[in-house]
């Protein structure tokens, strides 16, 4: 198993468009979350999937962010209009629960000009 | 909802020891522990369970006092390798909270 990977890496977009990021976590762990995380600051909720349901979303996020985990296994998120402030690194990860802390993926910078 | 963790940044010699406290508002009933190093992902350390300890690796372990809402890093001998940004991180499934941060950086 390689990990949690996300892709892509990095990511510059204008402010405006839309951009998709995509995360494959461990095969084996059915939860899965996104986070923001800005430069000094910890990791910022943004949603979590159990399996293929979203059971949580922050009140935090803005209906411009949609999530999706189609048939359980890898998941998007989409930022519709990107604006300034969404510049920030994206952190996918995964847990099978219980005592199994949280693998995280290396993550996607984006770059909003 | 955000742990607290104190203190923000510490600076030690190799060998030194280090304290890193965290504390939420809320109960708590597991916490978990990662280090992030610059440009990297976070890491998990290791997780406590309501009413238990557990010990990490190397010389770095852990306690959580649910009563007092807190948890403790403790990082022993501290080598060079230790640098980073340690995170505590809390909640149910569903929600799960990552604290304020604590910077700590082992010069030789």
């Amino acid at each position: 198993d390689t990990g949690v990977s996300q892709d892509p890496r990095h990511k510059i977009t204008k402010r405006g468009q839309n951009v998709t990021f995509r995360c494959d976590p461990i095969s084996e762990h059915n939860r899965l979350y996104w986070y923001r995380q800005t430069l000094g600051q910890g990791p910022e909720f943004l949603t979590y999937f159990q399996n293929e349901a979203q059971l949580e979303k922050s009140r935090l996020l803005s209906d411009r962010f949609s999530a999706e985990r189609p048939k359980g296994s890898f998941s998007t998120l989409e930022i519709q209009r990107t604006e300034q402030g969404d510049s920030a690194m994206y952190l996918c990860a995964s847990t099978g629960g219980g005592t199994y802390g949280y693998t995280f993926g290396s993550g996607t910078r984006l770059t909003v000009v | 909802q955000q742990p607290v963790q104190s203190p923000q940044a510490v600076i030690l010699r190799e060998g030194e020891d280090a304290v890193i406290n965290c504390s939420s508002s809320k109960a708590l009933y597991s916490v978990h522990w990662y280090r992030q190093k610059h440009g990297e992902a976070p890491v998990f350390l290791m997780i406590l369970l309501k009413g238990g300890e557990q010990k990490g690796h190397d010389k770095i372990s852990a306690s959580f006092n649910e009563k007092k809402q807190q948890s403790s890093l403790y990082l022993t001998a501290s080598q060079l390798s230790y640098s980073g940004t340690y995170f505590c991180g809390t909640g149910t499934g569903n929600q799960f909270y990552f604290g304020t941060g604590t910077s700590l950086t082992v010069i030789p």
